[in-house]
């Protein structure tokens, strides 16, 4: 168990570019979520996967943001034309298939800034 | 809709004092509780949780909190806390199985534990 795995750590961009990050969940955890937290807030929900299905998507996930589980495994979240309002921590989370998502591991996450 | 108050920003205390970190959530329905801990530099990790039964949880770490339905709270308290308590804590809620998968997280507590 090496416990989930996100890259990169940071990443440091200029508005209008875009930027994908890299998530790789604990091996036989099947559910996966991505998460967004800024400074001196809780994290917020994203987006969540089982398997490779997209089932849950928060209305914060504009049409900038998509989300890809291809085939199970690792995970990419994308941001198109980025904006200075994106620059936050993207953190993703794991867990087991019992006992639905009532325990999440969390990776350290990706930190973004836009410049 | 669900939503969780964190009554304090900051508690600062004593080594071998004791804590309480205070959380209070909205819901019209019934809600899965949690409270997760973030030491710098690290992922998010669980601390314990409140699915049903018996409203005294134990955790990790000596921690434990109590879920009071009639105050809709679920207080951490800790007897006696060490220097590597330090930390930021989040209280959490979310539906249960069958609902959504979201985590609603407070803005969570720093506490910082002193010498």
């Amino acid at each position: 168990d090496t416990g989930v795995s996100q890259n990169p750590r940071h990443k440091i961009t200029k508005r209008g570019q875009n930027v994908t990050f890299r998530c790789d969940p604990i091996s036989e955890h099947n559910r996966l979520y991505w998460y967004r937290q800024t400074l001196g807030q809780g994290p917020e929900f994203l987006t969540y996967f089982q398997n490779e299905a997209q089932l849950e998507k928060s209305r914060l996930l504009s049409d900038r943001f998509s989300a890809e589980r291809p085939k199970g495994s690792f995970s990419t979240l994308e941001i198109q034309r980025t904006e200075q309002g994106d620059s936050a921590m993207y953190l993703c989370a794991s867990s087991a298939p019992t006992g639905g998502g009532e325990k999440l591991f969390f990776g350290s996450g990706t930190q973004l800034s836009v410049l | 809709a669900q939503s969780v108050t964190q009554l304090d920003s900051q508690v600062p205390v004593f080594e071998e004092a004791p804590v309480e970190l205070r959380c209070n959530y909205s819901s019209s329905v019934s809600v899965y509780l949690f409270w997760y801990v973030q030491y710098p530099n690290q992922g998010l990790q669980l601390l314990l949780k409140y699915l049903s039964g018996s409203t005294l949880v134990k955790g990790i770490n000596g921690f434990e909190a109590e879920f009071n339905k009639s105050q809709t709270s679920f207080h951490l308290r800790k007897p006696s806390v060490h220097i590597s308590d330090t930390a930021e804590y989040f209280c959490a809620v979310r539906l249960p199985q069958g609902g959504s998968e979201k985590l609603v997280f407070g803005k969570g507590t720093k506490l910082t534990v002193n010498p």
